[in-house]
């Protein structure tokens, strides 16, 4: 079946660039996204990427895929305290009998020290 | 204001006293999901709804059931709630049942915390 993973934690200086990995199974991903949650409330898109692009940059955001290795990054260029929060990668897939499912990673818990 | 509303934010209840939790969208959205969420598990589907009167499993099904008796509600229901299903429990609706992409993405609610003592 499915599978995606993260890493759990990472810390960074405020200022500096995050970078968050994450790996999946599923072949035929057709979009993935991140996804963040702040303490205490639901999940917000944060960006996304379809499968046949590389690279996607929307701000301070950089997605960036490998489809051949199935490894996907979202980099956070300058680094503030509100970013703060956990970071789940997700996946959605044409091919699932689920309809419209997204798959979870297990969510990367950053942590900004000023 | 398009939004999932979930309820109750916070529940603390006893082993095996049967518990409903509700979710409403205002969206007309065709698809409903509930999502548990565990520290390092990361989120997983429990059950699903395509449309009305159509549900079916996740990856996490056992202890609960659904309902999409109308289009705007699918509540969750815990007959004989456990320790282990102690969780944040998510509800999620989404525009079309198959098509996929932003335009079709999730609508969260804002989570329910459940504590199973």
């Amino acid at each position: 079946g499915e599978d995606v993973e993260q890493s759990l934690f990472l810390s960074v200086r405020e200022g500096d660039s995050s970078v968050i990995n994450c790996t999946y199974t599923d072949s035929s991903s057709t979009y993935l996204y991140w996804y963040k949650q702040e303490p205490g409330a639901g999940l917000q898109l944060l960006t996304y990427i379809f499968s046949n692009m590389d690279m996607k940059q929307d701000q301070r955001l950089t997605v960036l895929l490998n489809k051949k290795d199935k490894h996907l990054s979202l980099r956070i260029a300058d680094t503030q305290t509100g970013d703060s929060a956990i970071y789940f990668c997700a996946e959605s897939s044409s091919v699932k009998a689920a309809g419209n499912k997204l798959t979870f990673g297990g969510g990367t818990r950053v942590l900004v020290k000023p | 204001e398009a939004q999932v509303t979930q309820n109750p934010r916070y529940l603390i209840t006893v082993t095996g006293k049967k518990l409903t939790v509700t979710c409403s969208q205002n969206m007309n959205h065709e698809y409903m999901s509930w999502y548990r969420q565990d520290p390092g598990l990361g989120l997983r589907q429990i059950y699903y709804s395509m449309n009305v009167e159509v549900t079916d499993k996740g990856d996490v099904p056992e202890g609960y059931k659904v309902s999409r008796k109308e289009k705007r509600n699918f509540p969750l229901i815990l007959e004989s709630p456990s320790p282990n299903q102690t969780s944040l429990y998510f509800c999620a609706s989404s525009l079309s049942a198959y098509r996929q992409g932003p335009y079709y993405g999730y609508t969260f609610g804002s989570g329910t915390r459940l504590t199973v003592v």
